[in-house]
């Protein structure tokens, strides 16, 4: 089975840090997202990737940047964290680019923003 | 951008029910997935179909493409079947898919 890890599952930040949220996906999947999920919006995309060092604006990346050096990793970069930030944060893979392609899910990492 | 709606938002029940969650979108598509998340976060893919009827375990899935209708069914609930259910659609946003907004359920035993 395809295992997508993300590296913290509960994270408390300040207002103004810098925060960086790791994932790693185990199959070689091309593809790897970041979503966030708030309560009444469901899941919005952030950045998503489809190769290395390439990164691709979601629906909302204000705020956000991203980094894909190795294929298996695709981190989520909140240069100055706000509170209006603190949310789910999701990461996903899929083996190639299309919206046929099965989905693989990170357990999500819940980042509070003080 | 394909509008998605799920209904209903919340149901709770009881352990052995039938359940049926619906989901509606606004343009044709070439497939429809239903994921699940406990609590806790993690999300799985359940489905992936883009006509006809799925199976696996106690869970059904139905798509009707014409009237662009996908239903989750689940047979024999159970409390362990509470989670929050969510369907999603190629047509909007960067990656393709647009997200319902869920139906969270809660089986009682």
């Amino acid at each position: 089975d395809v295992k997508v890890t993300q590296s913290s599952r509960y994270l408390v930040k300040r207002t103004g840090e810098k925060v960086f949220l790791e994932c790693v996906q185990d199959m070689d999947h091309e593809n790897m997202f970041w979503y966030r999920q708030d309560p009444g919006l469901g899941l919005r995309l952030i950045y998503f990737s489809y190769d290395v060092k390439m990164k691709e604006k979601g629906d909302i990346p204000e705020g956000y940047s991203v980094s894909r050096e190795k294929k298996e990793r695709f981190s989520l970069i909140l240069e100055s964290a706000s509170t209006n930030q603190t949310s789910m944060y999701l990461c996903a893979s899929s083996l190639i680019r299309g919206a046929d392609e099965k989905l693989f899910f990170g357990s999500g990492t819940q980042l509070s923003v003080l | 951008k394909n509008e998605v709606e799920q209904s209903p938002q919340n149901l709770t029940a009881q352990e052995g029910e039938f359940i049926t969650i619906n989901c509606s979108y606004s343009v044709g598509i070439s497939a429809l997935h239903w994921l699940q998340q406990h609590p806790g976060g993690g999300i799985v893919s359940l489905f992936m179909l883009s006509s006809g009827k799925k199976k696996h375990g106690r869970l059904i899935a139905t798509i009707n493409i014409q009237e662009k209708h996908s239903s989750l069914h689940i047979t024999a609930s159970h409390p362990r079947d509470s989670a929050v259910y969510i369907c999603a659609v190629p047509g909007g946003g960067a990656d393709g898919l647009t997200f319902g907004k869920g139906t969270h359920l809660i089986i009682q035993p």
